[in-house]
């Protein structure tokens, strides 16, 4: 069974950086068949996929983040990371990371889902 | 604003049968699956459909996905109260080359 586990902390400040770890057990994480995401939701907002990472350490952003975000991996570690710079209120939300899957058929970049997701971490940002 | 749009709200009564829309582009919905999420407060989202039309296992024929150009649906018969939720559409942005969610649909049984 794979289970996902968000951990970092619950308040940062205005202008600094917002680290997030995600520890993934089960044994999925070496495998090359998954990307590896970070979903956030603001309050009484929609989701937002913020980005994904391969094994290989290949990466895909969304474009309105891109310029702040950085998503890294440690295979040794089972885990994977998310650095968001220069956070502001705007950037308060449940941040969740998810295992990304393909079934069915061939597995194009698009053809992925999110099948496993952690519970989800409240980060506030103020001062 | 989502690059995918729904309806905010939507309602039907138990054993009613509901369809939540979600609209698109030619570069995310009209290009590329329709991926469908069930979200209930203070959990994390479960995946309902994959492929525009796949139910995973252990998600009942209840629900059904379909996609038209670059529109697609879900359909809920036989409402019951547990599927009182928030209900997200997803799909690949080919322009902008990442995921993209619908704005949710909050459903309720009344």
């Amino acid at each position: 069974q794979v289970q996902l586990q968000e951990s970092g902390p619950g308040l940062v400040m205005p202008s600094q950086t917002l680290s997030l770890t995600c520890t993934v057990s089960g044994d999925s994480f070496s495998s090359s068949s998954y990307y590896w995401s970070w979903i956030r939701q603001p309050a009484g907002k929609a989701l937002e996929w913020i980005g994904r990472l391969y094994n290989t350490g290949t990466t895909n952003y969304n474009p309105s983040l891109k310029s702040r975000v950085t998503i890294s991996i440690d295979t040794s570690m089972s885990q994977f990371s998310l650095r968001l710079s220069s956070v502001t209120a705007a950037d308060t939300a449940v941040y969740y990371c998810a295992r990304e899957a393909c079934t069915g058929g061939v597995c194009y970049r698009s053809s992925y889902y999110f099948d496993y997701w952690g519970q989800g971490t409240l980060v506030t940002v103020s001062s | 604003q989502s690059v995918l749009t729904q309806p905010p709200s939507a309602s039907g009564t138990p054993g009613q049968r509901v369809t939540i829309s979600c609209s698109g582009t030619s570069s995310n919905i009209g290009s590329n699956y329709v991926f469908w999420y069930q979200h209930l407060p203070g959990t994390a989202p479960t995946l309902l459909i994959y492929r525009n039309n796949q139910r995973p296992s252990g998600v009942p024929d209840r629900f059904s996905g379909s996609k038209s150009g670059t529109s697609a649906s879900l359909a809920i018969s036989g409402l019951r109260s547990e599927d009182e939720a928030d209900y997200y559409c997803a799909a690949w942005d080919d322009s902008l080359s990442g995921h993209v969610f619908g704005g949710g649909t909050k459903l309720t049984v009344l």
